[in-house]
Order: C-alpha cells, then structure tokens, then sequence
C-alpha cells in the first residue's frame, strides 16, 4: 500500500524558507510512472498546485507560475522522499501543504491524475 | 478564483440524485481529462474520479463522471449521509508551461 508521509515545521516566520518534506512508502521518487507534487490549499486561495518533480531517464521540474521565483522541489533518490522550499514567506502563504502522486491512466491513454495524497500540514507564516 | 468554476453549494435528500458541475477552457477540460475529488473535514482529498469517468476501486458506482467540450459533471445517486463533503474538480491546464487546476469546491449538503 502506497503512503505519503509528510513532515515540517507548521510555523514559519515572515520572510523565512518554507521547508517541507514527503516521504514516499510502497512506491519510488524514481518511478518513470509517476510524478511527485505539491499542492497547497487556503480559504482564500482554494486549492492551489505548486508544482511537481519526475524522472524520465533525467531530472524534471514544473512549478507554478505564482511561485516560480520562490520554490524548489527536489527529490532525494537515497530516502526515497521529496522536498518543498519555498522562500521569502509572507502571511499569504499560510495554508494546508499537501504532497500528491501524480500517476498515468492505464483506462484512457495518455491521461495523469493526482491519486494519492498526503495528510497535510497546516502551515501558518507569522512572527 | 479558481480556473475551474463551480457551484459554491449543492444538496439533495437521502436517496436523491445530484449532479454538480464544472466549467472550464479549450487549455484545461477542452484539452484534457478530468479528474473529481471528494473532501472530508480535516482530510485530505480523496480521488473519486479520474479520466473523466473512470472509478478507483473501492469508490462505490453511484458516483459517476462524464465530460462534454469545456464542461463537466459529477452526478452523485441514492445519496447518503456520509455523502456530505466538498467535492473538487481538476484537470491540467496547458497554457504557459502547464499546471494542475482546480475548481472552488462545491459543498454538498444532504438535508
């Protein structure tokens, strides 16, 4: 059974990196299957998707427009996991962080979906 | 506001049927597949439909998707209790260099 473990710090001061991790279980960062996202979700700004890292024979990052000048995913192949930095928090980006796998349709060709998700950490920006 | 447009609310009575709808572009639901989540209070979402009409096992066959042009829809049968949820709607967006979009979530109510 495949599971996300997330962990992280729920309190992050204003201007201060954002960090959060997602541990994978029954599954691989590697996996050329499957891409491994972040997606936070806000009163204000409803769900919101961050962005994603995937193997395919090499490295690939997509991140959202939004935050693309302040975020980085990175995977870590040896614990099996995936990371979130987020840099220069304001108290916008206080939110429910949550970590999804990204898996391919088998029933319709060329179709993604996010299947499985974490449980979330509530994150609040505040000094 | 969220790409993806729904109904802020729905409801229905115990054993009705509800659908709840979902409006998007060309760049997102025109080009893609759609994916339907359902989100209990203080849980993560839950995949309920994806590729427009296909269910993950164990999710029961009273629900069903369907996709037609830029819009879709989620139609909930013999509703049940346990049924009352925020359901949420996604499909990538092809515009810039891509994304996962969402609907603002519809908050279904079984009176």
């Amino acid at each position: 059974q495949v599971q996300l473990q997330q962990s992280g710090p729920g309190l992050v001061k204003p201007s201060q990196t954002l960090s959060l991790t997602c541990a994978i279980s029954g599954d691989s960062v590697s996996s050329n299957s499957a891409a491994w996202n972040w997606i936070r979700q806000s009163p204000s700004r409803g769900l919101e998707w961050l962005g994603r890292t995937y193997y395919r024979s090499k490295w690939y990052n997509d991140y959202a427009v939004s935050v693309k000048s302040r975020i980085t995913i990175n995977p870590d192949t040896s614990k099996n996991q995936f990371s979130l930095q987020l840099n220069s928090v304001t108290p916008e980006d206080t939110a429910v962080y949550y970590c999804a796998r990204e898996k391919r349709g088998i029933a319709v060709a060329g179709t993604w979906f996010l299947d499985l998700w974490g449980r979330g950490t509530l994150v609040t920006v505040s000094s | 506001q969220s790409v993806l447009t729904q109904p802020p609310s729905a409801s229905g009575t115990p054993g009705q049927r509800v659908t709840i709808s979902c409006s998007g572009s060309s760049s997102n639901i025109g080009s893609n597949t759609v994916n339907w989540y359902q989100q209990l209070p203080g849980t993560a979402p839950k995949l309920l439909i994806y590729s427009n009409n296909q269910r993950p096992s164990g999710v029961p066959d009273r629900f069903s998707g369907s996709k037609s042009g830029t819009s879709a829809s989620l139609a909930i049968s013999g509703l049940q209790s346990e049924d009352e949820a925020d359901y949420y709607c996604a499909a990538w967006d092809d515009s810039l260099n891509g994304s996962w979009v969402f609907g603002g979530g519809t908050k279904l109510t079984v009176l």
